[in-house]
């Protein structure tokens, strides 16, 4: 059975830009979920997505926004990217939502911010 | 708020015991998790308790008590893959994961 896939693994971008990092979840999986990794603070919840649907929002600006397909593939999009923005982008898949069971992790995706 | 607290670093020597600990203040509980990350990679998932007691999986054990709102993580016969941050995770009333910082296991010959 196939892993939680993310694309791309790197991607170096200035500020001012926009991103997108896709994110295609373990088969039979309906719930995906965005963290952004940094070493200062961690994990942090960006949002979570359930079939089609954003149940949860974390506290991150309205530059972060994402979406999720009828096949549960998701994106996550950032506008005018800032320094800040440079982190390990993760995405995870559950069964279930609302972090009701074990979520499994992609490798992330790298972002760099020049 | 949501406030979750785990040492920073731990040192441990292979073949021993180290006990992990996860101290939480959050609005509701509904679970908690303990996830392994190595070094450039993702987290893998390890436990989850739901319910206050000893859940035992092979070399790793996890406990929960929710009246005291702690967690340990408890690694037995220490080996040097081991090696790698820990990171407790609590899902709150709103059904949000809340991560704790990590703490950062080095296991040494």
């Amino acid at each position: 059975k196939a892993g939680v896939t993310q694309t791309p693994r790197y991607l170096i971008k200035t500020r001012g830009q926009q991103v997108t990092l896709s994110c295609s979840p373990i088969s039979g999986h309906r719930s995906v979920s965005w963290y952004q990794q940094t070493p200062g603070q961690g994990l942090q919840f960006l949002f979570e997505y359930f079939s089609e649907t954003q149940r949860n929002k974390g506290n991150f600006p309205g530059r972060f926004s994402g979406r999720q397909f009828s096949n549960s593939r998701s994106e996550m999009n950032v506008s005018t990217l800032e320094l800040g923005d440079s982190a390990l982008y993760l995405c995870a898949s559950s069964l279930a939502p609302g972090g009701q069971g074990p979520q499994h992790f992609g490798d992330g995706t790298r972002l760099s911010i020049l | 708020g949501q406030n979750i607290d785990q040492p920073t670093e731990m040192t441990a020597t292979e073949g021993a015991i180290v006990q992990i600990n996860c101290t939480y203040q959050t609005s509701g509980f509904n679970g908690l998790f303990w996830y392994q990350q190595h070094a450039g990679e993702a987290p893998t998932f390890l436990s989850y308790n739901v319910l206050d007691g000893l859940e035992e999986k092979g070399r790793f054990s996890s406990f929960l008590s929710r009246s005291k709102g702690y967690s340990y993580l408890l690694l037995k016969e220490l080996q040097m893959k081991d090696s790698a941050s820990y990171l407790c995770a609590v899902n709150n009333a709103g059904n949000m994961l809340t991560f704790g910082g990590g703490t950062r296991l080095m296991v040494k010959p």
